[in-house]
C-alpha cells in the first residue's frame, strides 16, 4: 500500500542552523509529494510540492527533491529563523487522488 | 476572503448522538476532502470529493458519511459517534484536477465524544 514515513521528533535546532527533516515514501505509480507546514492553532498550508521525479520544490527558503532511486523527499533549509518553529508534514498523492501523511515532524529553532 | 470555514470549532458529545460538522469554501473548489489528525498518526483521509455529487473513501471512512449536494460544502456526518472518534478534524479544499495536491485547510475542529 501507500505509505509515508518522516523522521521522529522533535528537532530543536539553534537560529541559522541547517536544517533536514527526513521523509521516506511507498507508493504504487508515480505520486506527487508534499511538504506541509503547521503552525501552533492553524491548519496546515502547503510549503511546496514535486510531481515527477527529480523535481526540485521550494519556497521560503526550503527546499525537497523528488527522489525515485531512493524514494526519498527530504527537507532543507540553510538557515532556520526563530519563525519556521511548527510541525512539518511529508505527503504523497497517489493517482487516485488520496492523500497520505506523515506523522509529522515538530521544529523548535530557538534564539 | 479565500478561505475554508469549519463549524463548530470545538464540540463535546456524547456516546451515539448525530452530529454534523459542517466544511464550506469560498473559492468554487471541485475538490474537497475531510482528515483527521490524532498524536502519533499524523493525518488520515477519511473521505474525499472531485465535485459535487462524487465522493469516495479515503483511508478511514469507517464511522463517517460525507454528502456533496452543493460545490460550497462538504458536511462530515457521525451517526452514531464512539469515543475513538475523539479527534481533531480538518476540512481542505483544492481547485482543478492538475492542482488537487494544492490542499488549502481549515482551522480544524476538536471533536470529544464522552
Amino acid at each position: 500500500g501507500n505509505s509515508v514515513t518522516q523522521m521522529e521528533g522533535p528537532v530543536t535546532l539553534s537560529e541559522e542552523a541547517f536544517l533536514t527533516i527526513n521523509c521516506t515514501y511507498t507508493a504504487t505509480g508515480y505520486p506527487s509529494l508534499f511538504w506541509y507546514v503547521q503552525y501552533p492553532g492553524e491548519g496546515l498550508q502547503l510549503l511546496l510540492k514535486a510531481t515527477k521525479a527529480d523535481d526540485k520544490g521550494s519556497n521560503k527558503g526550503f527546499e525537497a527533491t523528488y527522489r525515485k532511486e531512493t524514494t526519498s523527499f527530504h527537507l532543507e533549509k540553510g538557515s532556520v529563523q526563530v519563525s519556521d518553529s511548527a510541525v512539518y508534514f511529508c505527503a504523497l498523492m497517489h493517482t487516485g487522488n488520496q492523500f497520505y501523511f506523515g506523522t509529522g515532524t515538530s521544529l523548535t529553532v530557538i534564539p | 476572503e479565500a478561505q475554508v470555514t469549519q463549524n463548530p470549532r470545538y464540540l463535546i458529545t456524547v456516546t451515539g448522538k448525530k452530529l454534523t460538522v459542517t466544511c464550506s469554501q469560498n473559492m468554487n473548489h471541485e475538490y474537497m476532502s475531510w482528515y483527521r489528525q490524532d498524536p502519533g498518526l499524523g493525518l488520515r483521509q477519511i473521505y474525499y470529493s472531485m465535485n459535487v455529487e462524487v465522493t469516495d473513501k479515503g483511508d478511514v471512512p469507517e464511522g463517517y458519511k460525507v454528502s456533496r449536494k452543493e460545490k460550497r460544502n462538504f458536511p462530515l456526518i457521525l451517526e452514531s459517534p464512539s469515543p475513538n472518534q475523539t479527534s481533531l478534524y480538518f476540512c481542505a479544499s483544492s481547485a482543478r484536477r492538475d492542482r488537487v495536491g494544492e490542499q488549502y485547510f481549515g482551522p480544524g475542529t476538536r471533536l470529544t465524544v464522552t
